[in-house]
């Protein structure tokens, strides 16, 4: 599984777009990138996850760089709810079972 | 449609007891995994089942176990608790074949050893 970092904090107005970076420099080229994020008190929520191609769903977009080696979760209108943990989990095969290893994600906190 | 869901919400123990903790998975899944998560920490992998049987164990010891049963609901057991089991623990059900990364959490059990 390859190791991935995040920085420990960021802030974002609300209203505005919150780029969230990931590195996952030793990520191989059959593995997944996969976002997850954990609202307090609660458990975590799949958010979206991505091979090379840049994705999007009704929640955010994942952008995939060309080496993959790097990507950026983008919620486009932070809201107050988005307030949460973020994790980035990276380097998971196609025939990994499921086993999601977390580090210990960015916090980001959305300001009025 | 049901989520995840676990119980008890919250419980005490002593250092030495036994506990057990229970998750009914989403409707139409198959797998459930546990984490644990310690305060100020990411959920940390315990095991995972699958047909009723452990199929993949993260670094724990022996005395976390498991069980699925045939509706696919699911039980963590910890014996000769310590303080250091003091955490949260989640389960997460997700359908196997179908991205199963794709794991929906349920609110999780707090336990606290004293």
């Amino acid at each position: 599984d390859a190791k991935t970092t995040q920085p420990p904090s960021m802030d974002c107005a609300e209203g505005r777009a919150a780029n969230l970076p990931c590195n996952h420099s030793t990520i191989s080229g059959n593995e997944y990138v996969y976002w997850y994020r954990q609202i307090h008190s609660q458990g975590p929520q799949y958010i979206i996850h991505g091979l090379k191609n840049n994705e999007t769903n009704e929640m955010a977009s994942l952008i995939i760089t060309e080496d993959r080696k790097s990507s950026t979760l983008i919620l486009p209108h932070a809201t107050l709810r988005d307030t949460a943990v973020y994790y980035c989990i990276g380097g998971l095969p196609p025939s990994n079972t499921g086993k999601l290893i977390f580090g210990q994600g960015t916090t980001l906190q959305v300001k009025p | 449609d049901a989520g995840v869901t676990q119980s008890p919400t919250h419980l005490i123990k002593t250092r030495g007891q036994q506990v057990t903790l229970r998750c009914s998975p989403k409707s139409g899944h198959d797998t459930v995994s546990w984490y644990q998560q310690a305060l100020g920490q990411g959920p940390q992998f315990i095991f995972q089942y699958y047909e009723e049987e452990e199929r993949q164990r993260g670094n724990f010891p022996d005395r976390f176990s498991g069980h699925q049963f045939p509706n696919y609901s699911s039980e963590l057991n910890v014996n000769a608790l310590l303080l250091g089991d003091s955490a949260l623990y989640l389960c997460a059900s997700s359908l196997v074949g179908t991205a199963p990364y794709e794991q929906y959490f349920g609110p999780g059990t707090r336990l606290t050893v004293t």
